[in-house]
């Protein structure tokens, strides 16, 4: 079975400022891992994910994120955010295997922007 | 259609009435997943289906709770005498077509509280 752990459940930070949301999983098997996001009163949404090949994955608004065998990670990270980031962002899992297959979340972690 | 659709958006029940919620799936994928998820959590998994078949319903917390997706279309979660702690979020996902397997696009999810 698979876990997720998100190591901080909020973030604040200063626009402009980088920003790194960290996110360790354990597997006992090869993984798929991805980012979703919500904003206010909004569903989750992709923000990215990683299959296979490069293991630095990077979204079309800036984010980007890395995933790390050894460390078991897939930390989240942007060089200089803004105030439309604010939202909470889930890190997810699911097993590599052919078909259809559950995804385990983190917590999520709230992000927050302050101008 | 474009998006997964989900409803209603929020529903309000007394202890003891049965509730039933509905997803219509991005038209092109096969793959619907129900997720639960209660205030300041991860969204965690309760069933999915392929077409109609139901392989997995090991997420399910009691047999109050039920699904069916009899034409490998939309799709009904139903929570019998609820409770007050079946008070979550329920989000709908679906997966396949051009969007590959491994990915899971998320509805906008009922609000469900259980007075």
């Amino acid at each position: 079975a698979q876990s997720v752990t998100q190591l901080d459940s909020q973030v604040p930070v200063f626009e402009e400022a980088p920003v790194e949301l960290r996110c360790n999983y354990s597997s006992s098997v090869s993984v798929y891992l991805f980012w979703y996001v919500q904003y206010p009163n909004q569903g989750l949404q992709l923000l990215l994910k990683y299959l296979s090949g490069s293991t630095l994955v990077e979204s079309i608004n800036g984010f980007e994120a890395e995933f790390n065998k050894s460390q078991t990670s897939f930390h989240l990270r942007k060089p200089s955010v803004h105030i439309s980031d604010t939202a909470e962002y889930f890190c997810a899992v699911s097993e590599k295997v052919q078909g259809a297959q559950k995804l385990v979340f983190g917590q999520g972690t709230r992000l927050t922007i302050n101008p | 259609g474009a998006g997964v659709s989900q409803s209603p958006r929020y529903k309000v029940t007394k202890r003891g009435q049965d509730v039933t919620l509905r997803c219509d799936p991005i038209s092109s994928h096969a793959t619907l997943y129900w997720y639960q998820q209660a205030l300041g959590q991860g969204p965690e998994f309760l069933t999915y289906f392929n077409y109609e078949a139901q392989p997995d319903k090991s997420g399910l917390p009691s047999d109050r709770f039920s699904a069916e997706r009899p034409e490998g279309s939309i799709s009904t979660l139903t929570i019998q005498r609820t409770e007050q702690r079946d008070s979550a979020m329920y989000r709908c996902a679906s997966s396949g077509g051009q969007g590959g397997w491994e990915t899971q696009y998320f509805g906008p999810g009922t609000r469900l509280l259980v007075l």
